[in-house]
C-alpha cells in the first residue's frame, strides 16, 4: 500500500522568500511517481509538478522545483521568490505503476501555505 | 487550453435525493476519475473509468454509487439516495493513455451540500 505524510499542517513565509513543504512517501513499487497540486480557497486542485522514481534530475517548473530523495523516499516541494498568490493547500501526490493505463493516486492531507507580504 | 469542467458548482440537496453530478473530460482524454474531498481533509479517490467500464473502485463507492458516459462527452457520478456525511467537494479528473507523467487534469470540482 501506498503512504503519502507531509507533516506541516500549515507554513507561513514572506513574500519573494523562499519556502519547502515536505512530502514523504513510502511505496514498494519500484516505479511510480510523484506530483505536487495547489488548492486555492476556491477549490479547485491545479497540478504544479510531477517527478518519475526514475528520473535523475529534479523536477523544475519556474518557481516551483521537487527535491526528490529517493534513499530518503522525500519529495519536498520547493517555491522560490514567493507570491502572495501562492497562498493556498498544497498536496502531494504519489502513483504506482499504471495498470492497463489506469493509476490510482494516493493524497497526503496537504499543506497550508500563507504568504506574508 | 482545454480544460475538464465540472456542473453545477454547487448543489444542495435533501438527504435521501438523488443527485447527478456531471462532468465533461478534456476531448481526447481515455481515462477518467471521481474524487472527494470532505471539508478540510484530503482528496480520496472513488473510482476510474477506461473503455466504458469502471477500472477501479474504492471502498467508498459502494451501492450507492454510480458512473456513466452515455454519450461521447460527458462523465456522470450518481448518487442514489444521498446521505449527510456524502457532503463534500467531488472532482472529476482525465488522462491520456501518455503524456508527461501522466499528470491528472482536474475539473473545478462541485460542492455537494446534504441538508
Amino acid at each position: 500500500a501506498q503512504k503519502i505524510t507531509q507533516t506541516q499542517p500549515g507554513m507561513f513565509v514572506q513574500e519573494k522568500e523562499a519556502v519547502t513543504l515536505d512530502c514523504t512517501y513510502d511505496t514498494s513499487d519500484q516505479s511510480y511517481g510523484l506530483f505536487w497540486y495547489k488548492q486555492p480557497s476556491s477549490g479547485e486542485m491545479i497540478f504544479l509538478i510531477y517527478q518519475g522514481s526514475y528520473d535523475e534530475q529534479n523536477a523544475t517548473e519556474g518557481r516551483y522545483s521537487l527535491n526528490f530523495q529517493k534513499a530518503r523516499k522525500s519529495a519536498n516541494l520547493v517555491i522560490s521568490a514567493s507570491q502572495l498568490g501562492d497562498s493556498a493547500m498544497y498536496f502531494c501526490a504519489m502513483r504506482g505503476p499504471a495498470s492497463g493505463g489506469s493509476y490510482i493516486p494516493t493524497f497526503g492531507r496537504g499543506t497550508s501555505l500563507i504568504v506574508h507580504p | 487550453e482545454p480544460e475538464v469542467t465540472q456542473t453545477p458548482s454547487h448543489q444542495v440537496t435533501q438527504m435521501g435525493q438523488e443527485v447527478i453530478l456531471r462532468c465533461v473530460p478534456i476531448s481526447n482524454h481515455l481515462y477518467f476519475y471521481w474524487y472527494r474531498q470532505i471539508l478540510g481533509q484530503k482528496v480520496e479517490f472513488l473510482v476510474s473509468f477506461y473503455n466504458n467500464e469502471i477500472s477501479e473502485k474504492s471502498e467508498i463507492f459502494d451501492d450507492q454509487f454510480s458512473v456513466e458516459r452515455p454519450d461521447g462527452s460527458n462523465f456522470t457520478l450518481k448518487i442514489r439516495s444521498t446521505k449527510l456525511e456524502d457532503s463534500a467537494m467531488y472532482f472529476c479528473a482525465s488522462h491520456p493513455s501518455r503524456g508527461r507523467g501522466n499528470e491528472q487534469f482536474f475539473g473545478p470540482g462541485t460542492r455537494l451540500t446534504v441538508l
